[in-house]
Parts: C-alpha cells; sequence; structure tokens
C-alpha cells in the first residue's frame, strides 16, 4: 500500500510553463517535505511544512501543506531547464521513524 | 544538517559475489537508513540500523542477504550478499534529524550486477 500518492510520475514542460505536483494521503503527517534528486546524487532537501495549511516560498518554488496535514503540493512558476530532476515527497509520522517517500515525479525542462 | 560519505559511488560486480557498501556521517546520530532505489524511482526502505541492536529489516529484506553493520553513531556498512542482476540499484544512507525529521542522504552507491 503506496501510503503517499505523488502525482502525475512524468512531467515534460517548456522552458516558461508552470506546474505543481501533489502529494496526497489519508493519513495525517506531522510534517511533510519536499526533496529534490538528480542523477548520480541522493535526494537533496526542499522544503519541511509542519503546520496545516502552510505555505512557503522558495524562490519560484511554492509549497503548501494540507489543512488536516494529509497532503502537500509543490508549484513551480516559469519553470526552467535547471528546475529538471526527480523530486519526491516525504512524509514522518513521527521523530525517529523512517520517512515514508511519494513514488517521485520526473520533470523536464526543455528550452 | 549532516554530511554523508557513502563509497565506493558505482561499482560493477559479477553475479554470485557480495559488496559492501559504507556510509559515513560527520556527526553521532542514533538511526541510520538504507534504501533501494531503482533509477528515477523513488526509495524503498531496506532497512533501520540502531547503534548497539540488530538491524530492523522491512518487508521483503532479510538479514541474509543485506547484513548490515553500526559499530559505532557514526558509521554503518551495508553488505549485499550473494548478488545477482535483480539487485542492480542505487542504494542509499541517510539520516534523520530528530528535531524536525530531515533527513540527509549520502550520493548513492550505483550497484550493476553482471
Amino acid at each position: 500500500t503506496q501510503l503517499l500518492e505523488q502525482s502525475p510520475q512524468f512531467l515534460s514542460i517548456q522552458e516558461g510553463e508552470n506546474l505543481t505536483v501533489y502529494c496526497n494521503s489519508s493519513s495525517v503527517f506531522s510534517s511533510l517535505q519536499w526533496y529534490r534528486q538528480e542523477p548520480g546524487e541522493g535526494p537533496v532537501l526542499l522544503v519541511t511544512v509542519v503546520t496545516g495549511g502552510e505555505v512557503k516560498k522558495l524562490k519560484r518554488l511554492t509549497f503548501q501543506f494540507g489543512d488536516a496535514r494529509k497532503d502537500s503540493s509543490l508549484h513551480i512558476t516559469a519553470a526552467q531547464p535547471g528546475d529538471t530532476g526527480l523530486y519526491l515527497c516525504a512524509g514522518a509520522r513521527q521523530a525517529g521513524t523512517a520517512l515514508i517517500f511519494g513514488k517521485g515525479t520526473t520533470l523536464s525542462v526543455s528550452s | 544538517s549532516a554530511v554523508i560519505s557513502q563509497k565506493p559511488s558505482r561499482d560493477i560486480c559479477q553475479r554470485g559475489t557480495s559488496l559492501t557498501i559504507q556510509c559515513q556521517v560527520d556527526s553521532q546520530v542514533t538511526m541510520m537508513f538504507w534504501y533501494r532505489q531503482q533509477p528515477g524511482q523513488s526509495l524503498t526502505l531496506i532497512a533501520t540500523a540502531n547503534q548497539g541492536s540488530e538491524a530492523t529489516y522491512e518487508s521483503g529484506f532479510v538479514i541474509d542477504k543485506f547484513p548490515i553493520s553500526r559499530p559505532n553513531l557514526t558509521f554503518s556498512t551495508l553488505t549485499v550478499s550473494n548478488m545477482s542482476p535483480e539487485d542492480s540499484s542505487i542504494y542509499l544512507c541517510s539520516v534523520e534529524s530528530w528535531v524536525n525529521t530531515e533527513a540527509f542522504f549520502g550520493q548513492g552507491t550505483r550497484l550493476t550486477v553482471v
């Protein structure tokens, strides 16, 4: 059973377009994180959201945590080729336990 | 934050042999996690390694196939034993912050079994 449903799985867009990646669950998480991974590297943390309804911005990236802390979204404005990579959402049930990862979204931005 | 050094970064191995992957953390951590990842796909947890006790394995992974050592609070190894081509994958070690559960990863070991 996949506790975190992430969509879409693949996304191929042109430079300048906007996109949104979704991460949904029927379970409540104490926090939810977004990672970006490039080939040959481990995932790198982008942001952590902990409060229901929270919105965080990181330059052109906007992250939201659902009010019930069961879902999150990542919105990228005016995508650039440098945004290309694998995006992973991960939820924490509690400290000291392994994160639960979504299946990932492979984003390709072409110029 | 934590800096994790993982080695080797990649290897090509003959079937039937074993490979030991090392993971060194720049600070003391209670728990370390080992994941497997097919290229372009998500992470699958293999086991959780606590210092001073046996590792806890997830469903589908067994100690005989993936023995783990955790001799101290900064180091762990994962061995992939009696390898077959199905073991070809990326293996990652990770630690989490107790404060905010943020995870930090090594750069991964890309294993190819031929």
